[in-house]
């Protein structure tokens, strides 16, 4: 079976700081891989999503970026932290074959900068 | 563009209560419809789906119908449990669009 798992669970780092998430999904291949933010009491904002390795879509600009150089594994980095970018930090995976395909998630990453 | 709007939460209710959670969209193409379910301090995981007009989406005891002539997904389940307390999730994805969009979630807390 399929499983995808994010590390840290949990993350505090000063302003300006770097950050590095990952991401790995098993059991599948050629996946296609997602990067969300949830802002505290409201809904999944949508960051990166990729379809194959180096091959990265940017949905909101910030400082912020996503690099995917394995088939399954997803990275989310930044070089200088900001306040505003605190939140609960999603990967999900999905399969190829089309719109019906559901997103599976998983356990998230809170950040929190001081 | 794609949007999904869901009822304000908090929800409350009693345990054994008759549960509604209304979520009504717009696309452009012909979308796929889902509900997730988020526990508290864990990820989403996917509750119920359908593909097309007329289909139910039901899982656990949860039950969505896909309404196109009202553009609405609309939860419901017979009788709550305190464990069904979550933050849940209406998304669709539409046709040529590789991402979900979410709604913003509507909370459900279930008293004994």
């Amino acid at each position: 079976s399929q499983t995808i798992h994010q590390w840290p669970a949990t993350l505090v780092q000063p302003v300006g700081s770097p950050l590095s998430l990952e991401c790995t999904v098993e059991g599948t291949s050629n996946p296609n891989l997602y990067w969300y933010r949830q802002a505290a009491g409201r809904g999944l904002q949508l960051l990166f999503y990729s379809v194959g390795i180096g091959q990265i879509s940017s949905e909101v600009p910030q400082n912020l970026s996503a690099s995917r150089p394995q088939d399954r594994q997803f990275i989310l980095s930044s070089k200088k932290l900001l306040l505003s970018d605190s939140g609960f930090y999603l990967c999900a995976w999905s399969g190829r074959q089309g719109r019906n395909q559901p997103q599976h998630f998983g356990d998230g990453t809170r950040l929190s900068i001081l | 563009g794609d949007s999904v709007t869901q009822m304000e939460g908090p929800v409350t209710l009693s345990e054994e209560a008759f549960l509604t959670i209304n979520c009504t969209y717009t696309a452009t193409g012909y979308p796929s419809l889902f509900w997730y379910v988020q526990y508290p301090g864990e990820g989403l995981q996917l509750l119920l789906k359908a593909t097309k007009a007329d289909d139910k989406g039901s899982n656990k005891g949860f039950e969505a119908t896909y309404r196109k002539e009202t553009t609405s997904f609309h939860l419901e389940k017979g009788s709550v449990q305190v464990s069904d307390s979550a933050v849940y999730f209406c998304a669709l994805a539409d046709t040529g669009r590789r991402a979900l969009t979410f709604g913003s979630g509507t909370r459900l807390q279930v008293q004994p």
